[in-house]
């Protein structure tokens, strides 16, 4: 079975500062992994994805993230806080097979902030 | 391309009322839609998958005769929570899947941008 943890509930930095948000995850098959955005009462917004290939891989705003298999991490980073960038992510796990093919399982959720 | 809408945005009923929760997918054919709840400050919670043209499969815990869900169309997806109660207040979102054609992958998700319930 997946699992996704996300370390940290609430993440706070400030402008032009790095970003970092952890992601670890459980799998008992090569994963597919995702990190979405949410701003408040909208929808989800992705932001990257690793399927296969290349392990850093680069997302949109700025946003990139790196597959670890030997920590089993997808952490996600930003070299830069905008104020922008203030919204909620989420690390997710695709199931690859069996009866849950096409699942997704999200993490907990990390709040930022974003201080001027 | 890939857009996923959902109707209504936001919707206010009375409790014991049913209320319809539509989800489209504008320019791709979604054979599988995933149907979530996320309540204040929580993350996304499946409650179901479904296919197009057969029945929904629910997740463990959630109530498939409360929560019915109809894929009747490549595009379309409803969620009707029956009978509503206060507890059902919630912000639902659905997601929609392709086989894949052209740029839309077959692993991605597609989110909608939710639909924000209050039953009161």
């Amino acid at each position: 079975a997946q699992s996704v943890t996300q370390l940290g509930s609430h993440v706070s930095v400030s402008e032009g500062a790095l970003v970092l948000l952890r992601c670890n995850y459980s799998s008992s098959v090569p994963p597919y992994l995702f990190w979405y955005v949410q701003y408040p009462n909208q929808g989800l917004q992705l932001l990257l994805k690793y399927t296969t290939g290349a392990t850093l891989v680069k997302g949109i705003n700025g946003f990139e993230a790196e597959f670890k298999k030997s920590e089993t991490s997808f952490h996600l980073t930003k070299p830069s806080a905008h104020m922008s960038d203030a919204a909620e992510y989420f690390c997710a796990v695709n199931h690859a097979g069996g009866t849950s093919y096409g699942k997704l399982t999200f993490g907990q959720g990390t709040i930022l902030t974003v201080h001027p | 391309g890939a857009v996923v809408s959902q109707h209504p945005s936001r919707v206010i009923c009375k409790s014991g009322t049913s209320v319809k929760i539509e989800c489209r997918s504008l320019d791709f054919q979604a054979t599988t839609m995933f149907w979530y709840r996320q309540f204040p400050k929580q993350s996304l919670m499946l409650m179901a998958t479904s296919n197009e043209g057969s029945k929904a499969t629910y997740e463990q815990g959630v109530e498939k005769d409360k929560f019915l869900i109809n894929h009747a169309s490549l595009t379309l997806s409803t969620l009707t929570v029956t009978s509503a109660h206060p507890e059902d207040s919630s912000f639902y979102i659905c997601s929609a899947r392709t086989r894949g054609v052209g740029t839309v992958k077959t692993y991605e998700q597609y989110f909608g941008p939710g639909t924000r319930l209050t039953v009161t």
